[in-house]
């Protein structure tokens, strides 16, 4: 079953702060967050595991409700370089099969 | 370190033939996973390779296969092309395959079957 990522899409201003959502209908091991922009490959932004920790870096974060078997993603003060569409995807079974989410399109504006 | 390699990047064929594509996983990853992304359907897992056996495998016909040699490079190859297997397909890497691991993602080939 595929994650639900909402929202579908967003437009920022420069600054503005998103956050983007991944619901799981199935108990998650793990939630993987990732960037694509047009044309490339994927990048790794971070990794969430069981135990409803929060991750970031920068002024990109992350947390994992297990509970709610969801996970959501903030940006805070977006920049330009931000754009692009970002997927979880989450692993629920043993090993590392990643069952990617629809994919929330993200676009930043001066 | 070098990073994920594929090739070809670009692929154009027919329908009806057969494709091969080629993934070099970073140096001591020993996972290989497959994905398949296209506009209406997203990103879709094919099939997962860990030292050389099927680990894992999507929902896809048969005519989508997958092998992996001693040295952990992946190939996977589709028959019988279809108009519906134009796509970008993307393969990852990751140390043992575990599920908290990071897998990373080559740049892909993109494939036109017309």
């Amino acid at each position: 079953q595929q994650p639900v990522q909402s929202p579908q899409a967003v437009i920022l201003r420069e600054g503005e702060d998103a956050v983007i959502n991944c619901s799981s209908s199935k108990a998650l091991y793990s939630v993987h967050w990732y960037r694509q922009k047009h044309g490339e490959a994927p990048v790794f932004l971070m990794i969430l595991l069981k135990g409803g920790e929060q991750k970031g870096h920068d002024k990109i974060s992350a947390s994992f409700n297990e509970k709610k078997q969801q996970s959501s993603l903030y940006l805070t003060a977006s920049q330009l370089s931000y754009s692009g569409t970002y997927f979880c995807g989450t692993v629920t079974g043993g090993g590392n099969k990643l069952t990617f989410g629809t994919g929330t399109q993200l676009k930043v504006e001066l | 370190k070098a990073g994920v390699t594929q090739t070809p990047r670009y692929l154009i064929k027919t329908r009806g033939q057969q494709v091969t594509l080629s993934c070099s996983p970073i140096s001591g990853h020993r996972s290989v996973s497959w994905y398949q992304q296209t506009p209406g359907q997203g990103l879709q897992f094919l099939f997962e390779y860990f030292s050389e056996t099927q680990r894992n495998k999507g929902n896809f016909p048969g005519r989508f296969s997958g092998r992996q040699f001693s040295n952990s490079r992946s190939e996977m190859n589709v028959s019988t092309l279809e108009l519906g297997d134009s796509a970008l397909y993307l393969c990852a890497s990751s140390s043992q395959g575990e599920s908290v691991e990071t897998q990373y993602f080559g740049p892909g080939t993109r494939l036109l079957v017309l």
